[in-house]
């Protein structure tokens, strides 16, 4: 079964410092990838996708992401984090044959402090 | 554009009670989707319509959660009897077209929080 691993599931930082979540998954074929922010007390929102082409993709507010085929992975990133970017983070998975359905994995809970 | 809605944003029933959420999704989408959230884990899909018909129900649990979306637009969840844990976030979310493909994401909700005691 399709899975997706997210490692840390708390992360607290400090404003400024650089941010790297991990997310790998289990599925060999052809995958779009996704991360999604829930920020406190608002919906799940989308922060970047993957489908094709250049591995690192940008999305809102300074974050990107890069997708590593051989490690099954889509790491999300930031240079430097500001304390409004505290909130859920979570990996997500589609696979991209048969029935499509979007695979969420467990989330990464970041606080960043001021 | 206006967002998905849900209703209510929060519940607290005993167990072996029932409970019903609403969805109303924006205007346009085709695909709905209910997702379970439970703590400290991602959300898992319950279920997705495309317009009034099932397209995947396979982590539903038929024995006590029913939903329909009659005329392919609001959509309702139903769990009758409750167990202690169906304690979760429910998600309601849409897209335009089936299942996140590049031009068509998933909108969520912001949920309803189920407490069964």
């Amino acid at each position: 079964a399709q899975s997706v691993s997210q490692h840390n599931h708390h992360v607290i930082l400090s404003e400024a410092a650089s941010l790297e979540l991990g997310c790998n998954y289990s599925y060999g074929g052809t995958v779009n990838l996704f991360w999604y922010v829930q920020y406190p007390g608002q919906h799940l929102q989308l922060l970047l996708k993957y489908f094709s082409g250049d591995p690192l993709v940008k999305g809102i507010k300074g974050f990107e992401a890069e997708f590593i085929k051989s490690k099954f992975s889509f790491n999300l990133r930031k240079p430097s984090v500001q304390w409004s970017d505290t909130a859920e983070y979570f990996c997500a998975v589609r696979r991209n044959t048969g029935f499509q359905k979007l695979v969420f994995g467990t989330g990464t809970r970041l606080l960043v402090s001021p | 554009e206006a967002g998905v809605a849900q209703s209510p944003r929060y519940k607290i029933i005993e167990k072996r009670q029932s409970v019903a959420f609403w969805c109303n999704p924006i205007s346009g989408h085709a695909t709905l989707y209910w997702y379970q959230q439970i703590l400290g884990q991602g959300p898992k899909l319950l279920i997705q319509f495309q317009n009034n018909g099932v397209v995947d129900d396979s982590q539903l649990p038929k024995d006590r959660f029913s939903a329909e979306r009659l005329k392919g637009v609001d959509s309702t969840l139903k769990i009758q009897p409750a167990k202690l844990e169906d304690s979760a976030v429910y998600l309601c979310a849409s897209s335009l077209g089936r299942a996140a493909t590049y031009n068509s994401p998933l909108h969520f909700g912001n949920g309803t929080r189920l407490t069964v005691t």
